[in-house]
């Protein structure tokens, strides 16, 4: 069964450091698709970064860079110099469980960034 | 500008009564979802509908009823029969390979 693993409830980081959040999956289907989502205590999901089980590179938007290791099954999240706006949950979440669009996600349980100045 | 609206942003339920929670679109998506997430824990899939006039049971449907008659809307009741209704429910859109959309939630309590 498809299954989507994140290992830190929580985590803290130092303003201005980078910080590394673990991922780990688990299918049989070749073709995936990862994701990262923060939820701000508001609670809107707010998309972060995403990685096709095809592409060679690692996916990178502004602060954030996915560590994706396919021989591993981890899609880890890097968030590159920390600012007190990134404190908030991550998820992780895969795509192609259900087939069809990409939308049909599973999630991970989350972690829990806290910023501090 | 476009988006997803859900409402209300909170809801209360008497033990017993049917619900409905609305998400509306103007993004022109073909899909949307629907996704229930409990404290602490990550989000599970409801239902989901690709196209309008069909929608597929996700992981949780049971106690659960959705309906597609407009490509920007789809409801979502909670029926009497769902044991454990509280949670913060999510509506979500997305069209071919984009990443889905997410709205803001409706926080449904139980009274």
């Amino acid at each position: 069964a498809q299954k989507i693993t994140q290992t830190q409830p929580g985590m803290f980081v130092q303003e201005k450091e980078a910080v590394t959040l673990d991922c780990t999956y688990d299918t049989s289907d070749p073709s995936y698709g990862l994701f990262w989502y923060k939820q701000p205590s508001s609670g809107e999901m707010i998309f972060l970064i995403y990685q096709g089980s095809y592409d060679q590179q690692n996916a990178t938007e502004g602060r954030y860079s996915l560590n994706f290791q396919k021989a591993r099954k981890s899609a880890n999240l890097v968030i590159s110099a920390s600012q007190l706006g990134d404190s908030a949950m991550y998820f992780c979440a895969m795509s192609g469980v259900y087939g069809g669009s990409q939308g049909n996600l599973i999630f991970g349980k989350g972690t829990k960034l806290s910023v501090k100045p | 500008d476009g988006g997803i609206t859900q409402s209300p942003k909170y809801l209360f339920r008497k033990e017993g009564q049917n619900v409905t929670l609305s998400c509306e679109q103007n993004l022109n998506h073909d899909a949307m979802y629907w996704y229930r997430q409990d404290p602490g824990q990550g989000l599970r899939l409801i239902y989901y509908s690709q196209i309008v006039n069909d929608f597929q049971k996700g992981d949780i449907a049971e106690g659960y009823s959705v309906s597609r008659e407009k490509k920007e809307s789809f409801p979502l009741t909670v029926t009497s029969a769902q044991k454990n209704p509280t949670a913060f429910y999510l509506c979500a859109s997305s069209i071919g390979p984009q990443e889905p959309f997410f709205g803001q939630g409706t926080r449904l309590t139980v009274v």
